[in-house]
């Protein structure tokens, strides 16, 4: 199973607000940068979150995440049909020396 | 534009070798940490190996150690996975993806498309 565990699917109707959880630990989330990655059905994974918190140019401020503690969480607002897709947290592992992702969470827009 | 195209993917049978490469363009590759992420079909990603910008600190997963090696030409501006032993567990699409600066610990903010290896006898 991975270092980082997230929900495998969450779901909300277009327009409203969703959010994902990254739990992680001590050696990881915890003192460590978070980093979040969506991947649309069929298509390359594509960097949305880095440093716990911020948006890499063209990602929109509908999409947001924080740190606290040994967990993280992504918000997305104003959900479209377009949001559909796999997303992943990720980071350092400092006991493992080695890059940890999450399971995956299916966001599904009704 | 900044691209990273992966190569050398193929079916191979179990126990064979491979070698992947990863060519990268529109940026200076010299001073990037470079990471090999698979997925293998209807599953998450998983994280594979990094190596920092000058080739000498090398990280890999669990599950590949010993088997996969990651190295680097910086004068070709290519990325290569030598994997060895290939287990039908290694089915997977590689991609390689670029950390934003030396450090190997980070992020990976380009990606490439993926190469698709199958094991299968």
């Amino acid at each position: 199973q991975s270092a980082l565990t997230q929900p495998p699917s969450v779901s909300a109707a277009p327009g409203q607000k969703v959010t994902i959880s990254c739990s992680g630990s001590s050696s990881n989330v915890g003192i460590n940068y978070v980093s979040w990655y969506q991947q649309v059905p069929g298509a390359v994974p594509k960097l949305l979150i880095y440093d716990n918190n911020e948006r890499p140019s063209g990602i929109p401020d509908r999409f947001s995440a924080s740190k606290s503690a040994t967990s993280a969480a992504l918000g997305i607002t104003g959900l479209q049909t377009g949001d559909e897709a796999d997303y992943y947290c990720g980071t350092w592992d400092t006991s493992l020396s080695a890059w940890v992702f999450g399971g995956g969470t299916k966001l599904t827009v009704l | 534009q900044v691209q990273l195209v992966e190569s050398g993917g193929g079916v191979v049978q179990p126990g064979r070798s491979l070698r992947l490469s990863c060519a990268a363009s529109g940026f200076t590759f010299s001073p990037y940490a470079m990471h090999w992420v698979r997925q293998a079909p209807g599953k998450g990603l998983e994280w594979v190996a990094v190596i920092s910008y000058d080739g000498s600190n090398k990280f890999y997963a669990d599950s590949v150690k010993g088997r996969f090696t990651i190295s680097r030409d910086n004068s070709k501006n290519t990325l290569y996975l030598q994997v060895i032993s290939l287990r039908v567990e290694d089915t997977a699409v590689y991609y390689c993806a670029r950390g934003p600066t030396d450090i190997p610990y980070y992020y990976m903010d380009v990606w490439g498309k993926g190469t698709t290896v199958t094991v299968s006898s």
